[in-house]
């Protein structure tokens, strides 16, 4: 167990819609970060929070939002849903906001979009 | 913008092989991770290699880091069956932080 927590674990739901991932890091972590994985992927680096501040972003679509809440949870939402959006959405955190300390990855959500 | 290439994508390995992955930067890296994710797990951090010319050992697991620090490799001497998964590198740099696609390795008993 890795101390990072994501619900939900699977989310299926239709084109169009709106969706929010959760994710709590683990106690003690100031940032954390969110990763899109698809089918045979790699990881691809969504946005990174750190003590409730945008610290770094990706590839992440405008149709895609997040936040950091003071109590350092963080929520990932992807609205206008496509098809192409199924994929493993892996929440990290760490101590640092530096990248220079290890991340520790949450079990991911599994979204299917039908 | 920066980029990460690994390769092999793929390898597939006589249980008792060695196996090799490579780790390329476009740009200069402030320090890269290895990370190893298991099949339908999640990434777990393996090390973290910082100075130019860097080389750890975790008992069958040897890491470098290049003189440029722009590339890296992981080297695993006598693969196991427990080492399936898939492997991969994340470059930081400029605030970013880049994940190779992985190499996926396949030991064959």
């Amino acid at each position: 167990d890795s101390g990072v927590t994501q619900t939900p674990k699977h989310l299926i739901t239709a084109t169009g819609q709106r969706v929010t991932l959760r994710c709590s890091p683990r106690s003690g972590d100031l940032s954390v970060y969110w990763y899109q994985q698809s089918l045979d992927q790699g990881l691809q680096f969504l946005i990174q929070y750190y003590n409730g501040e945008e610290r770094a972003k990706g590839n992440i679509l405008e149709r895609f939002s997040a936040q950091q809440f003071p109590d350092l949870h963080s929520e990932l939402n992807l609205s206008s849903l496509e098809l192409g959006d199924s994929a493993l959405y892996f929440c990290a955190s760490s101590v640092l906001g530096t990248g220079n300390t290890e991340a520790f990855f949450g079990q991911g959500t599994r979204l299917t979009v039908v | 913008g920066q980029q990460v290439m690994q390769i092999p994508q793929y390898q597939h390995v006589q249980e008792g092989e060695d196996f090799t992955t490579y780790c390329n930067s476009s740009t200069t890296l402030s320090n890269i991770q290895w990370y190893k994710q298991r099949p339908g797990g999640h990434p777990v951090f393996l090390i973290q290699l910082v100075k130019s010319g860097e080389v750890k050992k975790q008992k069958r697991l040897t890491f470098q880091f290049g003189e440029a620090k722009k590339n890296s490799s992981l080297h695993i001497t006598a693969t196991q069956t427990t080492d399936v998964g898939t492997y991969f590198c994340a470059g930081h740099g400029d605030d970013k932080i880049i994940f190779g696609k992985g190499t996926r390795l396949h030991i064959l008993p």
